[in-house]
């Protein structure tokens, strides 16, 4: 299983901006979350889809902030335009259903280390 | 909303002590409980959960114990090793809602 696939890992860009990331999740898991991990907020659910529709996007800080899933394999997060305060790492996630029986675990990605200058 | 908050957020043991983490939460609707382990850099990868209708599991050197009275659940590693270094982070949730509501995260240094 290749795990839940990331992109860029890294991404240095200036302010104002658009900064797109990427994540593709782990086949056959109907959950999609997107989180954001700061020092001084820790790890902060921004928005999670299941069935390639948003549930829930009460985390997403701003209007700058969107995301979407086309399909069941790819995700985007989008952000512009892009200010220095959104530097953190953004982690996509993956999970099964509970279908399975009972709430599932969630499967990291590597994470996107975003830098605005 | 759920709140958790984690307990200590730093952590210095000696090579084959064992370490304790604490977390705690607000709401007594959450009936599943994470763990992950962080290494720097790294992804969050999940190493033990439990549901709330055990009151403790173990993995190897690894045991969470819950106690939803009291509205409490540990992590418990034994004999740690060096590669036990990494910052480690409790979640809960509710039942099919899958918002993990993650604490604050504990720095698990162990000394050799």
């Amino acid at each position: 299983d290749a795990g839940v696939i990331q992109s860029p890992r890294h991404e240095v860009t200036e302010m104002g901006q658009e900064v797109t990331l990427r994540c593709k999740p782990i086949s056959g898991h109907d959950y999609l979350f997107w989180y954001r991990q700061t020092m001084m907020r820790g790890l902060e659910l921004l928005i999670y889809f299941n069935n390639n529709v948003p549930i829930d996007d009460s985390g997403m800080p701003e209007d700058r902030f969107s995301a979407k899933m086309p399909n069941a394999s790819f995700s985007t997060l989008k952000i512009q335009p892009s200010e220095p305060r959104d530097s953190a790492v953004y982690f996509c996630a993956s999970s099964l259903g509970s279908w399975r029986g009972g709430n599932q675990p969630q499967h990291f990605g590597d994470g996107t280390r975003l830098s605005i200058l | 909303g759920e709140n958790v908050e984690q307990h200590p957020s730093t952590l210095s043991v000696q090579e084959g002590d064992s370490a304790v983490i604490k977390c705690t939460y607000s709401d007594s609707a959450s009936n599943y409980f994470p763990w992950y382990k962080q290494e720097l850099g790294k992804r969050p990868q999940l190493i033990i959960d439990i549901r709330s209708n055990v009151g403790e599991k173990k993995d190897q050197r690894i045991a969470v114990t819950l106690n939803k009275t009291a509205k409490h659940f540990s992590l418990h590693i034994t004999e740690t090793q060096p590669e036990d270094s990494a910052v480690y982070f409790c979640a809960a949730s509710k039942e099919n809602d899958y918002k993990l509501s993650f604490g604050a995260g504990t720095t698990v240094t162990v000394r050799a």
